[in-house]
């Protein structure tokens, strides 16, 4: 089945950096990868997604590119703010829309002030 | 606006005891899901189903059985509570369609098994 690698498990920026998050997923039939954050006592939202007919979307400041030949896919957030501090997971599926999805491990972003 | 509700968001039970996790979501979903989240191996897929009275074994099915009778309601029993089924539970729905792939989660529940 799918498997999905996420890095770096914590990451620590300073308000208005850039964070990067990193996922790599194992089966090439893999078609939709989305990421989710969560915020402390909620479950995860989704905050983006992309298809695999896209390379790159973006909104506002968070991004999310993909490369189908590395099968690797990336969450960019600029212009970090505290708010921004969460567990962020990203995740693939093979499903048609609306099917199961694996999961990364989850990245804890922490953004101080 | 609450979509997808979780019976408790916390509960304490014995080793060996049957429990209940109750989840039920609003937004006439035909897909529903339990994960469970433990910290470093991130949301694993325990159950889902795609429609009343269907069910497929996710991931890590081991311990775990579910029920889907109505559409809006999927439950997820733990046939005999251990101690290595302390965790958070996430339930989750979605849409089928190429216009929606989301999920939308619930707030999960803790569960402490002593």
């Amino acid at each position: 089945g799918e498997n999905v690698e996420q890095h770096p498990s914590t990451l620590s920026v300073q308000e208005g950096d850039s964070a990067v998050i990193k996922c790599t997923y194992s089966d090439s039939a893999s078609n939709y990868f989305p990421w989710y954050k969560q915020e402390l006592g909620k479950g995860p939202q989704l905050i983006i997604d992309i298809r695999s007919n896209v390379g790159e979307k973006k909104d506002q400041r968070i991004a999310v590119t993909l490369n189908k030949t590395a099968k690797h896919f990336s969450l960019h957030i600029t212009e970090t703010q505290p708010e921004d501090s969460a567990v962020y997971f990203c995740a693939a599926s093979i499903s048609p829309g609306g099917g199961k999805l694996t999961f990364g491990q989850g990245t804890i972003l922490t953004v101080h002030p | 606006d609450v979509k997808v509700t979780q019976s408790s968001r916390y509960l304490v039970k014995r080793t060996g005891e049957k429990v209940f996790l109750e989840c039920v979501q609003d937004m006439d979903h035909e897909n529903m899901f339990w994960y469970r989240q433990d910290p470093g191996l991130g949301l694993r897929l325990i159950y889902f189903s795609y429609d009343v009275k269907m069910k497929e074994k996710g991931d890590i099915p081991e311990g775990y059985s579910v029920s889907r009778e109505k559409k809006e309601r999927f439950s997820l029993i733990l046939e005999s509570a251990s101690t290595n089924q302390t965790s958070m539970y996430l339930c989750a729905s979605s849409y089928w369609g190429q216009a929606n792939y989301g999920y939308t989660f619930g707030s999960g529940t803790r569960l402490t098994v002593v």
